[in-house]
């Protein structure tokens, strides 16, 4: 996991409620990101970050929201999580920005389940 | 039309023989292409990149990359049982930071 770690691993909660998930990584790599993946949609970027408190959308970042104080930290919250967004949730950290440097580890990921 | 596109399968492949991985995608100034191996309830774990034209080998692995016909391929020399799992292709796109993914193909190796 290239020193990634997510929390929760699991989460159960209801349709309306915030949510936060953690994400802490120890290499010091500058960029960051937030996926989800369901069956059929691969992996798909929800957010990411290119450094502290500079964060960008990905292409399905409707209803989530991310930040980044942090060098280590990135949380990805659900504002008001709906059943569609049940899924697992994976954060990845890595370089960027150039042949040859481009290199992507991933945590180990959320399981979140939306009653 | 998605940007990095593989077959889903399941492909199944007896042990021992080549299994041959396909991606295909979109974005004519993407410069890097990756592929990453996930077993079921896993994270994805790099395998190979290649920024190159041509192959590039690394143990049983091969990744070929055709930026002509935007093409990326994963071959797989002898196959073992603990080769199955879900491959990903990516590209990091002309996007600055965004490495986009494929849907993943399904690979089973049949002893």
């Amino acid at each position: 996991d290239a020193g990634i770690t997510q929390s929760p691993r699991h989460k159960v909660t209801e349709t309306g409620t915030p949510v936060t998930l953690r994400c802490h990584q120890t290499e010091n790599h500058r960029y960051m990101y937030w996926y989800r993946q369901d069956p059929g949609h691969g992996l798909r970027l929800i957010h990411y970050s290119y450094g502290v408190k500079d964060t960008d959308k990905g292409e399905v970042s409707d209803g989530y929201s991310v930040s980044r104080s942090k060098t280590e930290d990135f949380l990805l919250t659900l504002e008001s999580a709906t059943s569609s967004q049940t899924s697992v949730y994976f954060c990845a950290a890595g370089t960027s920005g150039g042949i040859g440097t481009d290199t992507q580890y991933f945590g180990p990921g959320t399981r979140l389940t939306v009653l | 039309q998605k940007e990095v596109e593989q077959n889903s399968g399941p492909l199944s492949v007896p042990e021992g023989a080549i299994a041959s991985l396909n991606c295909t995608y979109s974005d004519r100034v993407s410069q890097s292409f990756f592929w990453y191996r996930q077993y079921s309830g896993k994270s994805p774990e790099l395998i190979m990149s290649i920024y190159s034209n041509g192959d590039k080998e690394d143990g049983r692995f091969t990744a070929q990359l055709n930026k002509a016909s935007q093409y990326v391929s994963l071959l797989i020399r002898d196959s073992q049982p603990s080769d199955s799992a879900t491959y990903l292709c990516a590209s990091f796109g002309s996007s600055a930071s965004k490495i986009i993914f494929g849907s993943g193909t399904r690979l089973s190796i049949r002893p």
